[in-house]
């Protein structure tokens, strides 16, 4: 059973390109998270999604960066005109469905996708 | 504003001693989780505690909830260079829907 899998693990971008990441979540798992990490800064939450949902996205900043997780395929990070504050470790996290009121389920990380704004 | 603060934020010993590190907040959190992080890679879940005052022993590493929830310790006996990394504590916030990060403690243990 693979893990959460994110490609590419490093991205250069150039200032006001687009940046895409991806994520696949584990085999079974309905509920994907993603996270920014920057050095000494912690994890960041930014978005919560279940198949064709956002359901928090409280964490994302209000302009350029959108998330999608659709039906069919990985969930999709996209930045639009990155800037250099955006170079970050971007981590995607899965678990699976949660069962009536469990809020303990675990979360399982993906090795992240390293963006570096050039 | 849920909140976990993680101390000492870096570390540093030789092989063989013992440790602990302590995530805090002022909120109580229904579980809180334990990830070990290295260089590169992605967060890795250690053990997740659920009940207050609950104890739960991973080989060396021992991990106890304080009674309240709002607490959790991490303590390393006779560490190895292989337990070098950061150790993130997290908690889910009140709508269930995010895992909340402490910045981590960074160990490094040399031989």
């Amino acid at each position: 059973n693979a893990g959460v899998m994110q490609n590419p693990r490093h991205l250069v971008r150039r200032r006001g390109q687009e940046a895409r990441l991806r994520c696949s979540p584990m085999k079974g798992h309905s509920h994907v998270y993603w996270y920014r990490q920057l050095p000494e800064e912690g994890l960041k939450f930014m978005v919560y999604l279940q198949k064709e949902n956002i359901i928090d996205e409280s964490g994302m900043p209000k302009e350029r960066f959108s998330a999608e997780f659709p039906k069919e395929g990985p969930s999709i990070l996209r930045i639009q005109q990155v800037v250099r504050g955006d170079s970050a470790a971007y981590f995607c996290a899965s678990s699976p469905t949660r069962q009536g009121n469990n809020l303990n389920t675990e979360a399982f990380f993906g090795q992240g996708t390293r963006l570096t704004v050039v | 504003t849920q909140l976990l603060e993680q101390s000492p934020q870096f570390l540093s010993i030789q092989e063989g001693e013992n440790l602990t590190v302590y995530c805090n907040s002022s909120s109580v959190f229904s579980s809180l989780q334990w990830y070990r992080q290295e260089p590169g890679e992605g967060p890795v879940l250690l053990v997740t505690v659920v009940t207050g005052g609950e104890v739960k022993k991973l080989k060396r590493l021992t991990f106890q909830f304080g009674d309240a929830r709002k607490d959790s310790s991490l303590h390393i006996t006779a560490a190895q260079t292989g337990d070098t990394g950061l150790y993130l504590c997290a908690g889910r916030n009140q709508a269930g829907t995010a895992l909340i990060f402490g910045k981590g403690t960074t160990l490094s243990v040399s031989s």
